[in-house]
């Protein structure tokens, strides 16, 4: 089983809807999780950290249910601009992070 | 700040020759990292190091090997090229374990 599993999509959605991604880990002991945004043909950039309070950054929601072992990323109102590849990050316990598949997104308008 | 830097860009190779993919960082962070990318396949980690002097494998490491004699370097080389290789390698750096990676832009090598 892979250490990160995410639903490859592609999600295809208009401008101004709301689009969620899941992600499910392996590893019970994983203590850091992230959402990394990959243009294409480019390299990732951090989107977000995702803390087990949960946290938001504008129209960008993450969740940690650890219990399940999952991590969601919400996007509120689509623009066009935020359509990319979205990658899900678990630390290893070790010296490595794990980087799901990705997930793509087109926002069409 | 240059950040993580790659060179080069790309590359084309024939089976059978040899190359070095250089990553330089300018952050002065302890661990990098050598990752490939390929289609389906999401990024698999080749080798890292945890500082200067080190290196470990990760999870695709056949067919590389790699060297960290300076803290700001870390160079990936491929002795006999095989079109297998064909992918795009990501190096990047973290201060710490676990920790927000930099990534560099990329190297796009192709093995014919």
């Amino acid at each position: 089983r892979k250490e990160v599993e995410q639903d490859p999509g592609p999600f295809n959605v208009p401008e101004g809807a709301t689009v969620a991604f899941n992600c499910t880990y392996s590893n019970s002991a994983s203590q850091s999780f992230f959402w990394y945004r990959q243009d294409c043909r480019k390299e990732p950039k951090l989107l977000m950290s995702v803390y087990s309070s949960g946290n938001e950054d504008g129209r960008f929601t993450a969740q940690l249910n650890r219990a399940s072992q999952y991590i969601s990323l919400l996007i509120r109102d689509s623009k066009l601009s935020d359509s990319a590849t979205y990658l899900c990050v678990v630390d290893s316990s070790g010296y490595a992070l794990n980087f799901g598949k990705g997930t793509s997104l087109l926002v069409t308008p | 700040n240059a950040g993580v830097t790659q060179t080069p860009k790309f590359r084309v190779l024939k089976t059978g020759q040899s190359m070095t993919l250089l990553c330089a960082q300018d952050m002065n962070h302890e661990y990098m990292y050598w990752y490939r990318q390929d289609p389906g396949m999401g990024l698999r980690l080749i080798h890292y190091s945890v500082g200067e002097g080190t290196t470990a494998k990760g999870e695709v490491p056949d067919g590389y090997n790699v060297s960290r004699l300076k803290k700001q370097n870390f160079l990936l080389g491929l002795e006999s090229a095989a079109p297998s290789q064909t992918s795009v390698y990501f190096c990047a750096s973290s201060p710490r374990v676990p920790d927000v990676l930099h990534f560099g832009n990329g190297t796009r090598l192709t093995v014919t």
